[in-house]
Protein backbone atom coordinates (compact mmCIF):
# COMPACT_ATOMS: atom_id res chain seq x y z
CA UNK A 1 0.00 0.00 0.00
CA UNK A 2 0.88 3.67 -0.58
CA UNK A 3 2.38 5.46 2.54
CA UNK A 4 4.84 8.23 3.82
CA UNK A 5 6.71 7.70 7.31
CA UNK A 6 7.94 10.53 9.08
CA UNK A 7 10.27 9.02 11.61
CA UNK A 8 10.46 12.15 14.13
CA UNK A 9 6.64 12.89 15.45
CA UNK A 10 8.34 15.59 17.64
CA UNK A 11 11.50 17.10 17.63
CA UNK A 12 12.86 19.74 19.85
CA UNK A 13 16.07 22.10 19.10
CA UNK A 14 17.71 25.31 19.99
CA UNK A 15 18.24 28.11 18.18
CA UNK A 16 21.44 27.77 15.32
CA UNK A 17 21.12 24.05 15.79
CA UNK A 18 21.26 22.25 12.52
CA UNK A 19 17.86 19.99 11.44
CA UNK A 20 17.17 17.30 9.55
CA UNK A 21 13.30 15.75 9.34
CA UNK A 22 13.23 12.31 7.85
CA UNK A 23 10.57 10.96 5.01
CA UNK A 24 10.26 7.47 3.60
CA UNK A 25 7.56 6.71 0.82
CA UNK A 26 6.74 3.50 -0.53
CA UNK A 27 5.45 3.78 -3.85
CA UNK A 28 6.17 1.63 -6.82
CA UNK A 29 5.49 4.50 -9.36
CA UNK A 30 7.38 7.75 -10.62
CA UNK A 31 6.68 10.06 -7.67
CA UNK A 32 6.88 13.93 -7.12
CA UNK A 33 7.89 14.90 -3.23
CA UNK A 34 7.03 17.67 -1.35
CA UNK A 35 7.71 19.15 2.03
CA UNK A 36 4.80 21.27 3.61
CA UNK A 37 4.74 23.75 6.97
CA UNK A 38 1.92 24.73 9.21
CA UNK A 39 3.01 27.44 11.36
CA UNK A 40 0.44 27.68 14.34
CA UNK A 41 -3.42 28.40 13.32
CA UNK A 42 -2.86 28.48 10.23
CA UNK A 43 -2.90 26.31 6.71
CA UNK A 44 -0.46 24.54 4.96
CA UNK A 45 2.20 26.19 3.00
CA UNK A 46 4.84 24.45 0.88
CA UNK A 47 8.15 24.30 1.21
CA UNK A 48 10.01 22.73 -1.65
CA UNK A 49 9.31 20.01 -4.02
CA UNK A 50 11.05 17.01 -6.12
CA UNK A 51 10.14 16.29 -9.69
CA UNK A 52 12.91 15.24 -11.59
CA UNK A 53 16.36 16.27 -11.93
CA UNK A 54 18.94 17.20 -9.15
CA UNK A 55 18.45 15.31 -5.93
CA UNK A 56 18.72 18.44 -3.63
CA UNK A 57 16.05 20.48 -4.17
CA UNK A 58 16.27 24.08 -2.27
CA UNK A 59 13.05 25.75 -0.91
CA UNK A 60 12.17 28.86 1.27
CA UNK A 61 13.45 29.76 4.06
CA UNK A 62 16.61 28.07 3.83
CA UNK A 63 15.54 24.75 3.24
CA UNK A 64 16.38 21.91 1.41
CA UNK A 65 15.60 18.50 1.05
CA UNK A 66 17.73 15.48 -0.82
CA UNK A 67 15.72 13.10 -2.72
CA UNK A 68 17.37 9.52 -1.97
CA UNK A 69 15.78 6.89 -4.70
CA UNK A 70 17.52 3.86 -3.54
CA UNK A 71 15.72 4.59 -0.13
CA UNK A 72 13.09 5.69 -1.03
CA UNK A 73 13.57 8.91 1.53
CA UNK A 74 13.14 12.99 1.04
CA UNK A 75 14.60 14.23 4.09
CA UNK A 76 14.60 17.46 5.15
CA UNK A 77 17.07 19.90 6.40
CA UNK A 78 18.04 22.90 7.54
CA UNK A 79 21.93 24.22 8.65
CA UNK A 80 20.64 26.87 11.65
CA UNK A 81 16.97 26.78 12.59
CA UNK A 82 15.48 29.49 14.06
CA UNK A 83 12.92 30.06 16.71
CA UNK A 84 10.80 31.08 13.38
CA UNK A 85 10.87 28.03 12.75
CA UNK A 86 8.49 26.11 15.20
CA UNK A 87 6.08 24.14 13.30
CA UNK A 88 4.79 21.03 11.97
CA UNK A 89 6.14 19.60 8.72
CA UNK A 90 4.61 17.48 6.72
CA UNK A 91 6.03 15.17 3.87
CA UNK A 92 3.74 14.09 1.07
CA UNK A 93 4.04 12.40 -2.25
CA UNK A 94 1.73 12.29 -5.30
CA UNK A 95 1.22 8.50 -5.67
CA UNK A 96 -1.04 8.71 -9.30
CA UNK A 97 -3.76 10.92 -8.79
CA UNK A 98 -3.90 10.48 -4.59
CA UNK A 99 -1.69 12.95 -2.65
CA UNK A 100 -0.29 11.18 0.52
CA UNK A 101 0.68 12.89 3.21
CA UNK A 102 2.89 11.66 6.45
CA UNK A 103 1.56 12.04 10.24
CA UNK A 104 3.63 15.14 10.14
CA UNK A 105 6.66 16.09 12.62
CA UNK A 106 6.29 18.75 15.24
CA UNK A 107 9.06 20.97 15.62
CA UNK A 108 9.70 23.24 18.70
CA UNK A 109 12.59 25.60 18.79
CA UNK A 110 13.81 26.76 22.02
CA UNK A 111 15.23 30.43 22.17
CA UNK B 1 -5.49 37.58 -5.57
CA UNK B 2 -4.61 33.51 -5.92
CA UNK B 3 -6.52 31.79 -3.30
CA UNK B 4 -8.99 28.89 -1.54
CA UNK B 5 -12.06 29.96 0.15
CA UNK B 6 -13.76 27.75 2.80
CA UNK B 7 -17.00 28.59 4.35
CA UNK B 8 -17.96 28.05 7.11
CA UNK B 9 -14.46 28.66 8.85
CA UNK B 10 -15.75 27.35 12.55
CA UNK B 11 -18.67 24.47 13.05
CA UNK B 12 -20.82 23.42 15.55
CA UNK B 13 -23.42 20.94 15.17
CA UNK B 14 -24.99 17.84 16.41
CA UNK B 15 -25.25 14.42 15.49
CA UNK B 16 -27.73 13.66 12.16
CA UNK B 17 -27.51 16.70 11.20
CA UNK B 18 -26.88 17.28 7.29
CA UNK B 19 -23.98 20.23 6.73
CA UNK B 20 -22.23 21.48 3.87
CA UNK B 21 -18.67 22.47 3.76
CA UNK B 22 -18.34 25.06 0.58
CA UNK B 23 -14.62 25.24 -1.42
CA UNK B 24 -13.75 27.62 -4.19
CA UNK B 25 -11.06 28.49 -5.55
CA UNK B 26 -9.82 31.31 -8.39
CA UNK B 27 -7.47 30.26 -10.30
CA UNK B 28 -9.06 28.10 -12.84
CA UNK B 29 -7.27 24.41 -11.42
CA UNK B 30 -8.83 21.35 -12.37
CA UNK B 31 -7.99 19.69 -9.32
CA UNK B 32 -9.26 19.75 -6.42
CA UNK B 33 -9.10 17.97 -2.81
CA UNK B 34 -10.53 18.18 0.56
CA UNK B 35 -8.27 16.82 3.13
CA UNK B 36 -9.02 16.28 7.20
CA UNK B 37 -6.43 16.58 9.62
CA UNK B 38 -6.48 15.19 12.96
CA UNK B 39 -3.80 15.16 15.46
CA UNK B 40 -1.14 12.37 15.40
CA UNK B 41 -2.76 11.23 11.65
CA UNK B 42 -1.67 14.35 9.35
CA UNK B 43 -3.94 14.72 6.63
CA UNK B 44 -5.97 12.20 5.15
CA UNK B 45 -7.54 12.63 1.48
CA UNK B 46 -11.22 12.39 1.81
CA UNK B 47 -11.93 13.26 -1.66
CA UNK B 48 -10.52 14.97 -4.93
CA UNK B 49 -11.95 15.90 -8.21
CA UNK B 50 -9.78 16.03 -11.05
CA UNK B 51 -12.51 18.25 -13.21
CA UNK B 52 -15.89 18.78 -13.79
CA UNK B 53 -18.10 16.00 -12.47
CA UNK B 54 -15.17 13.89 -12.31
CA UNK B 55 -14.62 12.85 -8.41
CA UNK B 56 -12.80 9.84 -6.85
CA UNK B 57 -12.37 8.46 -3.46
CA UNK B 58 -9.28 9.00 -1.10
CA UNK B 59 -8.24 7.45 1.49
CA UNK B 60 -11.22 8.19 3.76
CA UNK B 61 -14.10 9.05 2.04
CA UNK B 62 -16.40 7.02 4.45
CA UNK B 63 -18.98 9.11 5.66
CA UNK B 64 -18.66 12.29 3.32
CA UNK B 65 -20.10 13.36 -0.06
CA UNK B 66 -18.84 15.37 -3.01
CA UNK B 67 -19.57 17.39 -6.20
CA UNK B 68 -18.36 19.64 -8.49
CA UNK B 69 -20.46 20.65 -11.18
CA UNK B 70 -18.63 23.54 -11.81
CA UNK B 71 -14.61 23.95 -11.62
CA UNK B 72 -14.65 27.21 -8.94
CA UNK B 73 -16.59 24.82 -6.64
CA UNK B 74 -16.17 21.42 -4.53
CA UNK B 75 -18.13 21.11 -1.52
CA UNK B 76 -18.06 18.87 0.88
CA UNK B 77 -21.56 17.19 2.09
CA UNK B 78 -21.51 15.35 5.69
CA UNK B 79 -25.10 13.89 4.95
CA UNK B 80 -24.95 12.35 8.57
CA UNK B 81 -22.47 13.98 10.65
CA UNK B 82 -21.14 11.92 13.69
CA UNK B 83 -18.85 12.58 16.60
CA UNK B 84 -15.43 11.21 14.78
CA UNK B 85 -15.74 13.45 12.14
CA UNK B 86 -14.92 16.34 14.33
CA UNK B 87 -11.96 17.45 12.76
CA UNK B 88 -10.28 20.14 10.95
CA UNK B 89 -10.93 20.06 7.47
CA UNK B 90 -8.66 21.57 3.98
CA UNK B 91 -9.68 22.27 0.80
CA UNK B 92 -6.82 22.66 -1.52
CA UNK B 93 -6.66 23.56 -5.48
CA UNK B 94 -3.54 21.78 -7.44
CA UNK B 95 -2.00 23.27 -10.52
CA UNK B 96 -0.95 20.61 -12.61
CA UNK B 97 1.49 22.24 -15.95
CA UNK B 98 4.02 20.97 -17.52
CA UNK B 99 6.36 20.31 -14.74
CA UNK B 100 4.41 22.34 -12.28
CA UNK B 101 2.34 20.68 -9.54
CA UNK B 102 1.55 22.81 -6.56
CA UNK B 103 -1.02 22.43 -4.10
CA UNK B 104 -3.25 25.71 -2.42
CA UNK B 105 -4.68 24.87 0.47
CA UNK B 106 -7.64 26.85 2.18
CA UNK B 107 -8.14 28.54 5.47
CA UNK B 108 -9.40 25.01 7.28
CA UNK B 109 -12.78 24.71 8.64
CA UNK B 110 -12.86 22.93 11.71
CA UNK B 111 -15.88 20.93 12.63
CA UNK B 112 -17.11 19.69 16.03
CA UNK B 113 -19.67 17.30 16.11
CA UNK B 114 -21.61 16.45 19.41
Amino acid sequence: AQSVSQHNHHVILSEAASLELGCNYSYGGTVNLFWYVQYPGQHLQLLLKYFSGDPLVKGIKGFEAEFIKSKFSFNLRKPSVQWSDTAEYFCAVNAGDKIIFGKGTRLHILP
Amino acid sequence: EAQVTQNPRYLITVTGKKLTVTCSQNMNHEYMSWYRQDPGLGLRQIYYSMNVEVTDKGDVPEGYKVSRKEKRNFPLILESPSPNQTSLYFCASRELAGSTDTQYFGPGTRLTVL
